[in-house]
């Protein structure tokens, strides 16, 4: 059973443009919520986290919006770059678990120039 | 900055034999964290381990085993392999003192099973 779910499955935005990806759960104990970007052949790599104390989250051209009453949280990708193009995915564990992760399904994001 | 190292890269087997992947953590990590990973699948987390015991399990098939060593490296072995064990194996490191942001993921083992 898919705790995380993800969506969109794929999408397309030009150069400049703002990508959202959102991501819902169901488990109220999840307490962390990263992303992680994965491009083909490689490992994922963290882009950014957030805990269910705060609302919202910036790093750079990364924020993450947390919901928690709706059990929910997206990605946004300001000034997307061709560079962007990966594959992201959502995550969230619990801290008492050892932080055992699970993803959402990806979202394939391309950029166009 | 040293990274996760896994081993082999690629892996090709025959169905029913088996395979052992290995994972050398970032030192001074002393958890380990073993995913699979389908073709256009998400990662699916199969065994953890910290201070080298076992600390969490996953969707782990009985077929498969793994242990963490006195110098913390990692070994998954798969036994009786099947076509569906075809997949990206990832392995990942951490220090559990600073949780999940120093999860750190290694470029992966990938087996395929003829």
């Amino acid at each position: 059973q898919q705790q995380v779910k993800q969506s969109p499955q794929s999408l397309i935005v030009q150069k400049g443009g703002i990508s959202i990806i959102n991501c819902a759960y169901e488990n109220t104990a999840f307490d962390y919520f990263p992303w992680y970007q994965q491009f083909p052949g490689k490992g994922p790599a963290l882009l950014i986290a957030i805990r269910p104390d705060v609302s919202e989250k910036k790093e750079g051209r990364f924020t993450i919006s947390f919901n928690k009453s709706a059990k929910q949280f997206s990605l946004h990708i300001m000034d997307s770059q061709p560079g962007d193009s990966a594959t992201y995915f959502c995550a969230a564990s619990l801290s008492n678990s050892g932080y055992a992760l699970n993803f959402g399904k990806g979202t394939s994001l391309l950029v166009t120039p | 900055a040293a990274g996760v190292i896994q081993s082999p890269r690629h892996l090709i087997k025959e169905k029913r034999e088996t395979a052992t992947l290995k994972c050398y953590p970032i030192p001074r990590h002393d958890t380990v964290y073993w995913y699979q990973q389908g073709p256009g699948q998400d990662p699916q987390f199969l065994i953890s381990f910290y201070e080298k015991m076992q600390s969490d399990k996953g969707s782990i098939p009985d077929r498969f085993s793994a242990q963490q060593f006195s110098d913390y490296h990692s070994e998954l072995n798969m036994s009786s392999l099947e076509l569906g064990d075809s997949a990206l194996y990832f392995c990942a490191s951490s220090p559990l003192a600073v949780g999940a942001d120093g999860y750190t993921f290694g470029s992966g083992t990938r087996l395929t099973v003829v």
